[in-house]
């Protein structure tokens, strides 16, 4: 079955940038998105069809992708970011089910 | 204002019939994709199933076909997921969510979840 890999936890001091990457074979041609969920919280989607970002949501939040691995960066971090972030795709074909990355847990140092 | 909102925490033991509801407001119900998506004790997110409600077309991932029910009443917006038998692997938060307008496989609108226990 198809697979996103993200790393388990990235650690970032305030004010500083974090990256968070997701890599998938199929990324070249499926759209990925990215969400974020607090504890007890249902996610919140930050970042749709790779780089489009929702209204509501932060300026410092933002999306890229390139060849297989789509990033997402969050400039000027706040304590408020530490979170859990999920990547979400398909595979080539682009039928369900859709598949989530194992997720990252930022820290804010 | 788009809103779903699901049914309470339920607490049932091995064996047992279950049926989570998630009532969906504030657009047509008829006309988006709608799924459930497993959140299991300090775990990832994993897609159960998904359905059109506009003709109950419903897709499940290959771990849950057959061993979950996914439904839809558009007379009353409301989707569902329901499970024949509990086991206490099926322990976990379930999340609804609806999908993005369109040729997209993502999700723009997530329920606030319904924590389901199994345990004797």
């Amino acid at each position: 079955s198809y697979e996103l890999t993200q790393p388990p936890s990235v650690s970032v001091s305030p004010g500083q940038t974090a990256r968070i990457t997701c890599s998938g074979d199929a990324l070249p041609k499926q759209y990925t998105y990215w969400y974020q969920q607090k504890p007890g919280q249902a996610p919140v989607v930050l970042i749709y069809n790779d780089t489009k970002r929702p209204s509501e949501i932060p300026e410092r939040f933002s999306g890229s992708s390139s060849g297989t691995t789509a990033t997402l960066t969050i400039s000027g971090v706040q304590a408020e970011d530490e979170a859990d972030y999920y990547c979400h795709s398909a595979d080539h074909s682009g039928s369900f089910p859709w598949v989530f990355g194992g997720g990252t847990k930022v820290t804010v140092l | 204002e788009v809103q779903l909102v699901q049914s309470g925490a339920e607490v049932r033991k091995p064996g047992e019939s279950l049926k989570i509801s998630c009532k969906a407001s504030g657009y047509s119900f008829t006309t988006y994709w709608i799924g459930w998506v497993r959140q299991m004790p300090g775990k990832g997110l994993e897609w159960v199933g998904i359905i059109y409600p506009g003709d109950s077309d419903a897709r499940y991932s290959p771990s849950y076909q057959g061993q979950v029910t996914i439904s839809a009443d558009k007379s009353i917006n409301t989707a569902y997921l329901q499970w024949d038998s509990l086991k206490a692997s099926d322990t976990s938060m379930y999340f609804c969510a609806r999908r993005f307008d369109g040729p997209s496989t993502g999700v723009d609108f997530w329920g606030q979840g319904t924590l389901v226990t199994v345990s004797t």
